[in-house]
């Protein structure tokens, strides 16, 4: 049973274009985020939502706009990408409760966002 | 600077042997830290969870040391295996944000 599952794992696109990943959890948890990896492996928050409210949006450009449909989903859309916007992007949900207050974080295995 | 410091950045040992990674922090108040493992191409899993109260904790062949009052925190790996080829990321908990260190990356080699 997979727990946070994104689609796609890759994606290559050209600069200019708009693309979205999906993410969905299953493991019945209220919180869920989106992280960024770069190429020097370091993760950085993007987004968090809990039971479909945003609560936590860092300094990421307005070109990037997160969807929670319902709790175990939590999309991400981007418009006019950029060479920048090459990166890892994981998703994650939490338990029990926020990341930031102790819970343990689930993440999918990542989506390779490349632009050409 | 990043509040999380983690050395070495990478290292390499010979399959069953030991070795041990740092994370230094300087984030505060202090919740928790955690210590998660990434395979390549997969996301982080967490391995063990240290609050202020204690010293030491194991999960199979990983120990994860916290000296709350110097701010450090170490990842023992013991008898390593080719499987333990991978990143070792510190994350602290801390005023309801995680501040995550940038990460270890160990290779075993048989």
């Amino acid at each position: 049973d997979t727990a946070v599952s994104q689609t796609p794992k890759y994606l290559v696109t050209q600069m200019g274009n708009d693309k979205s990943i999906k993410c969905e959890q299953n493991l019945g948890h209220d919180t869920m985020y989106w992280y960024k990896q770069d190429s020097k492996k370091f993760l950085k928050i993007m987004f968090s939502y809990n039971n479909k409210e945003l609560i936590i949006n860092e300094t990421v450009p307005n070109r990037f706009s997160p969807k929670s449909p319902d709790k175990a989903h939590l999309n991400l859309h981007i418009n006019s990408l950029e060479l920048g916007d090459s990166a890892v992007y994981f998703c994650a949900s939490s338990h029990p409760g926020l990341a930031g207050v102790g819970g343990e974080l689930f993440f999918g295995e990542g989506s390779r966002l490349t632009v050409l | 600077k990043n509040q999380v410091e983690q050395s070495p950045q990478s290292l390499i040992i010979l399959e069953g042997k030991n070795c041990t990674l740092q994370c230094n922090y300087t984030v505060s108040p202090f919740s928790n830290l955690r210590w998660y493992k990434q395979d390549t191409g997969r996301g982080p899993v967490s391995l063990t969870i240290m609050t202020f109260s204690e010293n030491t904790k194991s999960n199979g062949r990983y120990t994860a040391t916290l000296d709350a009052d110097t701010k450090q925190s170490s990842l023992h790996i013991t008898a390593s295996q080719l499987s333990d080829s991978a990143s070792y990321i510190c994350v602290v908990s801390h005023d309801y944000k995680l501040s995550f260190g940038a990460g270890t990356t160990v290779t075993v080699r048989a």
